[in-house]
């Protein structure tokens, strides 16, 4: 199984913030990767797949980077939408993992 | 865009059997991009990934859940299915399903199903 790994676990950041989100996998997983953002009470939304393309309709604020064991995404200036639960999710093997999610808060 | 609807019981007994059902409207569920998903959420906590089939009926689970897990399609309905037996109060959770790019990663979901475990 392919592990992920996220952190930090709580991260607060005021408006405007440029702000930073690791996720490692515990085995190569190429650019295998998603990003997810959930808010309180509502569905994941996708923002970016295969490690560094942002889905339709995203801002252009939120960018992925990486490969292989260790994967980032970066919000370049926070907005007040942007506060919620950031998860990472592999899909290198047959099935899925997820990381363990990323609270971003207001400072 | 497609839609996709959780639907089934939100009670369930321990040691009964778990059954949902997505409905997915606004797009075919026979389409070959896709593979159709579950996911379950604990109150608080992260997601986890049951398992995928495909219009064929071609499946993939979580080996955690596999000995418990069957997801079936009923290409006619636009449905696809969850079924988790002997279920336990760890089994509570929001469930949601999801389209799946090629079975990689899920670009739309249903607004979740919450099912409680308990007598």
């Amino acid at each position: 199984d392919i592990q992920m790994t996220q952190s930090p676990s709580t991260l607060s950041a005021s408006v405007g913030d440029r702000v930073t989100i690791t996720c490692r996998a515990s085995q190569n997983n190429r650019n295998w990767l998603a990003w997810y953002q959930q808010k309180p009470g509502r569905a994941p939304k996708l923002l970016i797949y295969k490690a560094t393309t942002l889905e339709s309709g995203v801002p252009s604020r939120f960018s992925g980077s990486g490969s292989g064991t260790e994967f980032i995404l970066t919000i370049s200036s926070l907005q007040p939408d942007d506060f919620a639960t950031y998860y990472c999710q592999q899909y290198n093997s047959h099935f899925w993992t997820f990381g363990q999610g990323t609270r971003v808060e207001i400072k | 865009q497609v839609l996709l609807q959780e639907s089934g019981p939100g009670l369930v007994k321990p040691s009964q059997t778990l059954s949902l059902t997505c409905t997915v409207s606004g797009g075919s569920i026979n389409s070959s991009s896709y593979y159709w998903t579950w996911i379950r959420q604990p109150a608080g906590r992260g997601l986890e990934w049951i398992g995928r089939i495909y219009s064929n009926g071609r499946t993939n689970y979580n080996p955690s859940l596999k000995s418990r897990v069957t997801i079936s399609v009923d290409t006619s309905k636009s449905q696809f299915s969850l079924k988790l037996s002997s279920v336990t109060a760890a089994d509570t959770a929001v469930y949601y399903c999801a389209r799946a790019v090629y079975g990689d990663y899920g670009d739309d979901w249903g607004q979740g199903a919450l099912v409680t475990v308990s007598s």
